[in-house]
């Protein structure tokens, strides 16, 4: 069946502009996650939504950083006010039900800040 | 900050050789997971070792667990041109709801 998806591949965008980046998890995976990855880095955890739950935003750098999970499916990620440091590859990923299991990823979006 | 650590950071091999990377963390928990990156896009996952376990095997693949020294290893035998990716470690770290991943070991292999 079909993987994550995430689009856009790749986003120019000026600083001081937002940004909104999209990602469509596997059909009836009820966990989604988002990561960022600076250049040669690690990833590191964004903000995990489980079902209706309330999301686990603690990933979240600052209040410029927001995002939504609308019907259990489609996820959107917004950066308002881009600064050139959220310059990066911004990862998502599902998993079946969430805690201790594979997580499936996208191919990502980079994002690149002027 | 990053709770697992691989080591080495980089690492370059011949074909046919063997190539083993590490992998430490902090705190008590329920897995672990390598996954493998090509060229900086999504990951895939490789393996998962639960934390009762010390060693689980998958294709060229073994992975080993110690979880009283908080760390584990990864070895792919008999090593690829096409092996040449990031191989990250990944924990799922009890009290937490997101895996938490190491930076990273880039594995080089020559043909």
């Amino acid at each position: 069946g079909a993987g994550v998806s995430q689009s856009p591949s790749n986003k120019v965008t000026e600083k001081g502009k937002d940004v909104e980046l999209r990602c469509d998890p596997i059909s009836g995976h009820t966990a989604l996650y988002w990561y960022r990855q600076s250049l040669g880095q690690g990833l590191e955890f964004l903000i995990y939504f489980q079902g209706n739950s309330a999301p686990d935003k603690s990933g979240l750098p600052s209040d410029r950083f927001s995002a939504e999970r609308t019907g259990g499916s489609v996820s959107t990620l917004t950066i308002q006010r881009t600064q050139q440091e959220d310059s990066a590859v911004y990862l998502c990923a599902s998993s079946p039900r969430g805690l201790a299991e594979t997580q499936y990823f996208g191919p990502g979006t980079r994002l690149l800040v002027l | 900050s990053q709770q697992g650590e691989e080591d080495p950071q980089a690492l370059s091999i011949q074909e046919g050789e063997n190539a083993t990377m590490n992998c430490s963390y902090k705190t008590s928990i329920n897995n672990l997971q390598w996954y493998r990156q090509n060229s900086g896009r999504g990951l895939v996952h490789l393996i998962l070792i639960r934390s009762n376990e010390r060693e689980k095997h998958s294709g060229r693949l073994r992975v080993t667990l110690d979880t009283s020294k908080k760390s584990s290893s990864l070895l792919i035998t008999a090593s690829r041109a096409a092996d040449t990716a990031s191989y990250f470690c990944a924990t799922d770290d009890t009290g937490r709801r997101a895996l938490t991943f190491g930076s990273g070991t880039r594995l080089q292999v020559q043909p």
